[in-house]
C-alpha cells in the first residue's frame, strides 16, 4: 500500500508571493490533517480535513488556507508569504483511527 | 492555550544506557500518543495510550500515561544506535484528530 505522498519536496519563493502544497492520502483514508514544523515552534496543527470539511484547525492567521477534494487529496495554500513561513509542511492522513500517517513533507524556503 | 512540553530537550547516552524522556500537558488529554522521527525524516506513529494510569510496552520501549491523565513517559532500556531521533508525545483532547505535539526529546546514542 502506498504511503502518504506530498508535492513538491521542496520549494523556493520569495515574500510576498504564494505557495499551493498537495498532500496524497493512503488509499481509504478519508482524514488529512496539515502540520507546520520549525526548529522554533516545533510541530503545530494547521488544519484538518474530513470528508471535504475542515473539521479542525489550529492557531494560524488567515494566510494559511487549506481544501480537500472528493478524493480525499488535500491542498494547503499560504498567501503573502513571509520570511517566518519557511518551515516543513507535512501532511499526514488516518482512517480515523488515533494513528496518524505522516508523509515526507515539504521543505518551504522563503527568501 | 492548550501546551505539552517534554523534558530533557536532549539527551546523548552511550549505548546500551537507558533513556527516559517525560511529557506534561497543561491541560487533560483524553489520550496521548507517541511518534519518533529520525533525522531528516516524518513522524512515525509509536503507540497510543488512553486510559489513567496505562503502562504499554513495545521490546525495549516502555510508555506510561499518568494517573491524572496530563503526563506521560517513554522509558528505553539498553539504547542501540537505531534509537536516535526525535521522540514526541502528542495529546488529544475529545473525539478529534488534532494532535498537540510536545517540544520533543532528541535522543543521540554514541556507540
Amino acid at each position: 500500500k502506498a504511503g502518504v505522498t506530498q508535492t513538491p519536496r521542496y520549494l523556493i519563493k520569495t515574500r510576498g508571493q504564494q505557495v499551493t502544497l498537495s498532500c496524497s492520502p493512503i488509499s481509504g483514508h478519508r482524514s488529512v490533517s496539515w502540520y507546520q514544523q520549525t526548529p522554533g515552534q516545533g510541530l503545530q496543527f494547521l488544519f484538518e480535513y474530513f470528508s471535504e470539511t475542515q473539521r479542525n484547525k489550529g492557531n494560524f492567521p488567515g494566510r494559511f488556507s487549506g481544501r480537500q477534494f472528493s478524493n480525499s487529496r488535500s491542498e494547503m495554500n499560504v498567501s503573502t508569504l513571509e520570511l517566518g513561513d519557511s518551515a516543513l509542511y507535512l501532511c499526514a492522513s488516518s482512517r480515523g483511527a488515533p494513528e496518524q500517517f505522516f508523509g515526507p513533507g515539504t521543505r518551504l524556503t522563503v527568501l | 492555550g492548550q501546551q505539552v512540553m517534554q523534558i530533557p530537550q536532549y539527551q546523548h547516552v552511550q549505548e546500551g544506557e537507558d533513556f527516559t524522556t517525560y511529557c506534561n500537558s497543561s491541560t487533560t488529554l483524553s489520550n496521548i500518543q507517541w511518534y519518533k522521527q529520525r533525522p531528516g525524516g516524518h513522524p512515525v506513529f509509536l503507540i497510543q495510550l488512553v486510559k489513567s494510569g496505562e503502562v504499554k510496552k513495545q521490546k525495549r520501549l516502555t510508555f506510561q500515561f499518568g494517573e491524572a491523565k496530563k503526563n506521560s513517559s517513554l522509558h528505553i532500556t539498553a539504547t542501540q544506535t537505531t534509537d536516535v531521533g526525535t521522540y514526541f508525545c502528542a495529546g488529544q483532547r475529545g473525539a478529534t484528530n488534532k494532535l498537540i505535539f510536545g517540544t520533543g526529546t532528541l535522543l543521540a546514542v554514541q556507540p
